[in-house]
Order: structure tokens, then sequence, then C-alpha cells
């Protein structure tokens, strides 16, 4: 059965500072993996996904994606955070890039002015 | 963009009565749907995925005759929570996948809260 471990529950972070939020998975097969972020009242937006090709992934709002398969993990950054970017951030690992998914808890973002 | 809306984003109703959630993909055509419950800041769960013109497919210990899915088109599906009670409290999101050529993305509704007195 596939998994996916964030580690961390919460993260604050003041602006302007880089970020990453960690993501491990488990899967027997080549997974495909996303990030979401999840802001109050709104439904979940992609960030990015990776399933195959480069392993460094670009996503919208400035983030990026590392897949590094021999750490089974998929760590989500971003160089320098604007407190827009405060909301819950969700790694997810599905079987296709429209299947359904399998979520890990979640990490919340603060930022700080 | 694609959009996916859920009707109502909050319903509160009395235990042991019955609630229907919509789930609308707006533009574009959905032959499956899934739908997830999430608990107050846990993640979400799938529950079942919803096949148009077939029965759901729920996920181990979902009750199927509780959370009635019915995917009656290519653009709605409904997730209904019968006899409700107070346990059933949570946040209910849905999903669609948008299958185009080279580029398949799973659009996300906003979500019903529901609380059950």
């Amino acid at each position: 059965a596939q998994s996916v471990t964030q580690p961390d529950i919460h993260i604050t972070v003041s602006e302007g500072a880089s970020l990453e939020l960690r993501c491990n998975y488990s899967y027997g097969a080549t997974p495909y993996l996303f990030w979401y972020v999840q802001s109050p009242g709104q439904g979940l937006q992609l960030l990015l996904k990776y399933f195959s090709g480069d392993t460094l992934v670009q996503g919208i709002k400035g983030f990026e994606a590392e897949f590094k398969r021999s750490q089974s993990s998929f760590n989500l950054r971003k160089p320098s955070v604007h407190w827009s970017d405060a909301a819950e951030y969700f790694c997810a690992v599905g079987t296709g890039t429209a299947s359904k998914l399998t979520f890990g808890t979640g990490t919340r973002l603060q930022v700080t002015l | 963009g694609a959009v996916v809306s859920q009707h109502p984003s909050w319903v509160i109703c009395k235990s042991g009565t019955s609630v229907k959630i919509e789930c609308r993909s707006l533009d574009f055509q959905a032959t499956t749907m899934f739908w997830y419950r999430q608990f107050p800041k846990q993640s979400l769960m799938l529950m079942a995925t919803s096949n148009e013109g077939s029965k759901a497919t729920y996920e181990q210990g979902v009750e199927k005759d509780k959370f009635l899915i019915n995917h009656a088109s290519l653009t709605l599906s409904t997730l209904t929570v019968t006899s409700a009670h107070p346990e059933d409290s949570s946040f209910y999101i849905c999903s669609a996948p948008r299958r185009l050529a080279g580029d398949d993305t799973q659009y996300f509704g906003p979500g019903t809260r529901l609380t059950v007195l």
C-alpha cells in the first residue's frame, strides 16, 4: 500500500526566508507525486507534480520540488517566502496523474513579517 | 481553467437526517470523481471513487449504505450522508480528473463542511 509522511506538522518562517517542506513516500512502483496547497475557504490547488523526467520540478508561485528515489523523498522548496504563502501544504502520491491520491498529514506554514 | 464546484459549501443538520452534497465539473466531463473526507487539522482520506453509470468503489472501512454515491451524469456526482450522526461531521471534498492528451490534471472542489447536531 502506498503512504506519505510529512514529518513537520507546523513550520514558521520569516517572510523572505527560504522554505523546505519534507515529504517521504512509500510506493512499490514508480510514484506519481504531487504537492497541493490548501487555503481556508478554497479548494486544493496543485503546486507541482512529478512522474518522470527531470527530478527537479518547477511549479507555480515560485515553488520547486526534487524527487530523490534513493531517499524516497519529494521535498518542496521555495527560495523566498511571501506572507501570502501561509497555508496548509499537502504531499500526495498516486498511481497516475489523474488517479485517486493518498495524502500526507499536511504541514501548516506560518509566515511572520 | 477547469473548475470543480461543490454545493452546499456548508450545511448544518439534525442527527438522523440525510444530507446530499453535489460535486460538479463545470467545464469538462469526468467519468470518474473522487470523494475525500477531512477531519479538522488532519489529512484527506479517500472515501470512494465515483464512476459515471456504474456503482461507486468504496475504500475499506467506508460504509457504502451510509455514504451513498450517485454519478448520474458526466458532470455531476452526489454524496448522500444518510441518517447523519455527530461523528459524521467533517469536511467533504470531491475531485475530478480532467483527461487531456498529454496533460491529465485533477481538480478539487472547495469542500463542504457538514455539522451534525
